[in-house]
């Protein structure tokens, strides 16, 4: 089983339109949990990391289910400017002990929103 | 400085030389990461460094890859006889320790010709 999975997509909707990214992972020493960004030949930049309340900011909203160890993205009023992979990220603690992390990337949702 | 920074951004080399691959992380980030990129895949981790610790290698896809961390700062990645499959974009993050995010550097993308 991959220790983070997503759906590969893509995912083309309309602008305007409400798009959910899912995301499950298999560690359940797992800790924190991010969503990030990657455009097309650059890097992954953060996009929002994801609490157990679940965490808004504008148009994205995050949600957290360690019971389920799933985590979704929703946008709202997607934008041609959202167009991009989006990365589920969980960061635990490694077997070699405290202080040392594992950070795991999804292999990422391809969003392309169409005018 | 800033952010992640890494050098070169662009690198072409012939099959059989070996190459060196520089990350300068956040000043203050005492974890860092080296991932590798093939066009259209995902994220592949190659080595994490953390403080003083032993890093850990086990994505290391052979021994012709090593790298090193001097100082607990800058980050240097050597590959060894350079094969065509080595192309790819080589990541490198930085982080605060704990549970923090990692912030990445702009990336080099290798070619092996």
């Amino acid at each position: 089983r991959k220790e983070v999975e997503q759906d590969p997509g893509p995912f083309n909707v309309p602008e305007g339109a409400t798009v959910a990214f899912n995301c499950t992972y298999s560690n359940s020493a797992s800790q924190s949990f991010f969503w990030y960004r990657q455009d097309c030949r650059k890097e992954p930049k953060l996009l929002m990391s994801v609490y157990s309340s679940g965490n808004e900011d504008g148009r994205f909203t995050a949600q957290l289910n360690r019971a389920s160890q799933y985590i979704s993205l929703l946008i709202r009023d997607s934008k041609l400017s959202d167009s991009a992979t989006y990365l589920c990220v969980v960061k635990a603690t490694r077997d070699s002990g405290a202080g040392s992390y594992q950070l795991t990337f999804g292999k990422g949702t391809k969003l392309s929103v169409i005018p | 400085g800033a952010g992640v920074s890494q050098s070169p951004s662009n690198k072409v080399t012939e099959k059989g030389k070996d190459v060196e691959l520089r990350c300068d992380p956040i000043s203050g980030h005492t974890a860092l990461y080296w991932y590798r990129q093939s066009l259209g895949q995902g994220l592949e981790f190659l080595i994490y460094f953390q403080g003083n610790s032993a890093p850990d290698k086990s994505g290391l896809p052979s021994d012709r890859f090593s790298a090193e961390r001097t100082g607990g700062s800058v980050s240097t990645l050597t590959i060894q006889r350079t094969q065509q499959e080595d192309s790819a974009v080589y990541l490198c993050a930085s982080s605060l320790a704990g549970f923090t995010e990692a912030f990445f550097g702009q990336g080099t993308r290798l070619t092996v010709v």
